[in-house]
């Protein structure tokens, strides 16, 4: 079966980058999208972006262009996300969701919560 | 990329019906039939129940179901039960490789 497994949480200064991996299992790795979205405390869903790990292909939301990166290893069937210049409005927990028929998200990883504090 | 427009909350009793809006644009929602729909409980990751509209991933009961008309879309659960209880989130496929997830909706049953 599909299996997302995330990175554990992080704490990180304003100002600061996190990187956060997602761990792929349980299908052929370079057929499928990941994305990356996020959840601020009691917020909504936010769509950051993804990557195509057959072809390296990258797509970011307009609002968080520049900031965050997103890689792949298909050797380790691994995504990674990295968000710079981090501020307190980062703070989140962070979601690895699978892209399925290019259009939707069917799995999802558990979460990886980062706090950015002084 | 805007979010879609849904309303906070929703609620009925166990057994009635409650129906949730999705609102976007003719570049989003209204453009392409590539909606989905994802509840979300308390502290756990969302979970992909409708896609494509009004289509069921294996395993999804058919007490949900989906339907869309010019920019907005919408997520009917009938029989409500108290598993139910949950987050409700919307998203839509904004062209050019880009997507936009719904406000939320939250869902009680009384």
């Amino acid at each position: 079966q599909v299996q997302l497994v995330q990175s554990g949480a992080e704490v990180k200064k304003p100002g600061a980058s996190v990187k956060i991996s997602c761990k792929a299992s349980g299908y052929s790795f370079e057929k499928y999208g990941m994305n990356w979205v996020r959840q601020a405390p009691g917020q909504s869903l936010e769509w950051m972006g993804w990557i195509h790990p057959g072809n390296g292909n990258t797509y970011y939301s307009e609002k968080l262009q520049g900031r965050v990166t997103i890689a792949s290893d298909t050797s380790a069937t691994t995504v990674s996300m990295e968000v710079s210049s981090l501020t307190f409005e980062d703070t989140a927990v962070y979601y690895c969701a699978r892209l399925w028929g290019s259009l939707y998200f069917d799995s999802w990883g558990q979460g990886t919560l980062v706090t950015v504090s002084p | 990329q805007s979010a879609l427009t849904q309303p906070p909350s929703a609620s009925g009793s166990p057994g009635q019906s409650v129906t949730i809006s999705c609102t976007g644009t003719n570049s989003d929602v209204g453009a392409y039939d590539y909606v989905s729909w994802y509840q979300q409980h308390p502290g756990k990751a969302p979970k992909f129940i409708i896609y494509g509209v009004n289509k069921r991933p294996s395993g999804v009961p058919d007490r949900f179901s989906g339907s869309k008309s010019g920019n907005t879309a919408s997520l009917t659960v009938s029989g409500l039960q108290a598993e139910d209880e949950a987050d409700y989130y919307c998203s839509s496929y904004g062209g050019k490789n880009i997507f936009v997830f719904g406000t939320g909706t939250r869902v009680t049953v009384l």
